[in-house]
């Protein structure tokens, strides 16, 4: 099983939907959260954090799970410009400042 | 402020060539990375150096590949021979140390191995 796991998607949703993905992770001594954009042929830039509190910055949302060891991202009002893979990525508790990322999820936001 | 710098941004290369990629991290940033990314997955972390001490080397193939950061600033990361299996996206990365929610990437090498 991998460490972290993404439903890679597409999702192909329509100007405004509201989207939302899950990741998972297999070891519960993961510690830190991240949600990272990856556009087309560029390097992943980091989207937000994830809180256990949960934390929202505009039009993104994004939740962490311990109990079920998810984190989730919610997208409102999808615009053209949202369209880029998301990946997560997660440390571990004593791994330093590795990061695991998952295999992404892409988006497609349509007219 | 300038970016983590990387070159050269592509390379082709045949199997059994050697190849070399750098990187110059954020000023100030002491934790560097360099990662792998191979098509439709996420970035995979083969070295991870704080200053000039490579401190999570697990993921690297030791074998055939290398890395460098002699004086705790910019890095340079060796393939010798290359693999047709070694065709992918490196990426460097840095941060300031203990920071793993401010790690910059660089624009990335990609390499293809003919």
């Amino acid at each position: 099983r991998k460490e972290v796991e993404q439903d890679p998607g597409p999702f192909n949703v329509p100007e405004g939907a509201t989207v939302a993905f899950n990741c998972t992770y297999s070891n519960s001594a993961s510690q830190s959260f991240f949600w990272y954009r990856q556009d087309c042929r560029k390097e992943p830039k980091l989207l937000m954090s994830v809180y256990s509190s949960g934390n929202e910055d505009g039009r993104f949302t994004a939740q962490l799970n311990r109990a079920s060891q998810y984190i989730s991202l919610l997208i409102r009002d999808s615009k053209l410009s949202d369209s880029a893979t998301y990946l997560c990525a997660v440390t571990l508790t004593g791994g330093g400042n590795k990061l695991t990322f998952g295999t992404g999820t892409q988006l497609k936001v349509e007219l | 402020e300038a970016g983590v710098v990387q070159s050269p941004r592509y390379k082709i290369i045949e199997k059994k060539q050697p190849v070399a990629f750098w990187c110059n991290p954020i000023s100030g940033h002491n934790t560097l990375y360099w990662y792998r990314q191979n098509l439709g997955q996420g970035p995979e972390l083969l070295i991870r150096y704080e200053n000039e001490e490579a401190v999570d080397d697990s993921q690297l193939p030791k074998d055939r590949f290398s890395a460098e950061r002699l004086k705790g600033v910019d890095s340079t990361l060796k393939i010798q021979p290359a693999e047709l299996g070694d065709s992918a996206v490196y990426l460097c990365a840095s941060s300031l140390y203990g920071r793993p929610d401010a790690q910059y990437f660089g624009p990335g090498t990609r390499l293809l191995v003919l």
